[in-house]
């Protein structure tokens, strides 16, 4: 079944403790993007990535890192959460750049900072 | 400043009646403009894309228009069903760039 996968779905952490949210899809997409999303403020993109080796910044990557080593997966990386990040993330991909194609959605990660 | 406004946060419609959602853009000139379903706790579901030149793209109920002298995107579910009960989002690209930026979405409901 062609899908995006994250993992963990659900993740409750503390100030300061690095966390790693895995995205992995299984279509051989070339572009895969982080998104954020906030009462109010809707879907952010944290940060995107055109193909493997290649990232760029979204609107709101303060706090973020992402790596883009291999084609299927594009994990997110909170070197030092904080509450401000507590949120619902997601990862998409689409077979090329997001404008013109469709983008496939993963499940969605809900993640909490105290 | 660049603004992508959808119509009223929640809308009601009765079943069986057109549900029409508006997408307005401010400072941006889109190639493309898509429209998402989403629904409580998932992650987006692509519905529908339509380029700047054409005026209006159709799909089983769903209709989409598109008017860049306007700047707005309507999105049509004609026939209503409570199943189309759902938050409904709009995101474009600016001169097709890499980047797609999404609305707030309109929280739909269809009243049986």
């Amino acid at each position: 079944e062609a899908q995006v996968t994250q993992n963990p779905r659900y993740l409750i952490t503390v100030t300061g403790k690095k966390l790693t949210v895995t995205c992995s899809q299984n279509m051989n997409h070339e572009y895969m993007s982080w998104y954020r999303q906030d009462p109010g403020l809707g879907l952010r993109q944290i940060y995107y990535s055109m193909n493997v080796e290649v990232t760029d910044k979204g609107d709101v990557p303060e706090g973020y890192k992402v790596s883009r080593k291999e084609k299927r997966n594009f994990p997110l990386i909170l070197e030092s959460p904080s509450p401000n990040q507590t949120s619902l993330y997601f990862c998409a991909s689409s077979p090329r750049a997001s404008f013109n194609n469709e983008q496939f959605f993963g499940p969605g990660t809900r993640l909490t900072v105290l | 400043s660049q603004k992508i406004e959808q119509n009223s946060e929640a809308l009601n419609i009765q079943e069986g009646k057109t549900a029409t959602l508006t997408c307005n853009y401010t400072n941006y000139s889109p190639a493309y403009l898509q429209w998402y379903r989403q629904d409580p706790g998932r992650g987006p579901v692509f519905l529908l894309l339509i380029r700047e030149n054409e005026k209006e793209k159709r799909k089983e109920r769903l209709k989409v228009t598109f008017d860049t002298t306007l700047k707005q995107s309507l999105f049509h579910i004609t026939a209503s069903q409570p199943a189309d009960s759902a938050t409904y989002l709009c995101a474009l690209d600016n001169f097709g760039n890499e980047k797609l930026t999404f609305g707030t979405g309109t929280r739909l409901t269809i009243i049986p």
